[in-house]
């Protein structure tokens, strides 16, 4: 079966300091792969969505960046981190034609 | 702009009362999907109804879709204090890779 990882689970980071979220899928090839944020209370923001290695689309301009090393991994990443990156990142996969998508645990991101 | 708009954006039922959650969307939609979010989780998917398709059911879990209105509604029956959740409903619009998400309604049951 399916699993999907990510870590760290919580992170307090420093304004101006780098950030690397890491998300990890087992058991599926070639999945499409999604970076979302999520603000308290609110939706999912898309981030960035990958079908292949450096196949990767953003959705939004902003500070951070993504990318897909190897074909089951995708990387969150900012060189400088802004009080307004606070939030909940989730990663999510999807395969075939429907879309259905299923998520990681996610990791809460606060920035002081 | 947001594809998907959850109505209402929160909702306190008491166990065992039916809980109707609806969506509206935008543009023409290969599918649509309902997920649940427990506080600080991931989201869970919970059922997806194509676009040719007008009811579908889960367990105690009933879509709907009328595409001539683009909505949707999820209804729960006899819901129970552990449905408590957010619950999203996504579009993946026609010809795309990503699905878009609403706002999404807190369902609070009450014990």
């Amino acid at each position: 079966s399916q699993t999907i990882h990510q870590w760290p689970a919580t992170l307090v980071q420093p304004v101006g300091s780098p950030l690397s979220l890491e998300c990890t899928v087992e058991g599926t090839s070639n999945p499409n792969l999604y970076w979302y944020r999520q603000a308290a209370g609110r939706g999912l923001q898309l981030l960035f969505y990958s079908i292949g290695i450096d196949q990767i689309s953003s959705e939004v301009p902003q500070n951070l960046s993504a990318s897909r090393p190897q074909d089951r991994q995708f990387i969150l990443s900012s060189k400088k981190l802004l009080l307004s990156d606070s939030g909940f990142y989730l990663c999510a996969w999807s395969g075939g034609s429907n879309n259905e998508q299923f998520f990681g645990p996610g990791t809460r991101l606060t920035v002081l | 702009s947001q594809q998907g708009e959850e109505d209402p954006q929160a909702l306190s039922i008491q166990e065992g009362e039916n809980a109707t959650m609806n969506c509206s969307y935008k543009t023409s939609i290969n599918n649509l999907q309902w997920y649940r979010q427990n506080s600080g989780r991931g989201l869970v998917h919970l059922i997806l109804i194509r676009s040719n398709e007008r009811e579908k059911h889960s367990g105690r879990l009933r879509v709907t879709l009328d595409t001539s209105k683009k909505s949707s509604s999820l209804l729960i029956t006899a819901s129970r204090a552990a449905d408590t959740a957010s619950y999203f409903c996504a579009t993946a619009p026609t010809g795309g890779f990503k699905t878009i998400f609403g706002a999404g309604t807190r369902l609070f049951v009450k014990a």
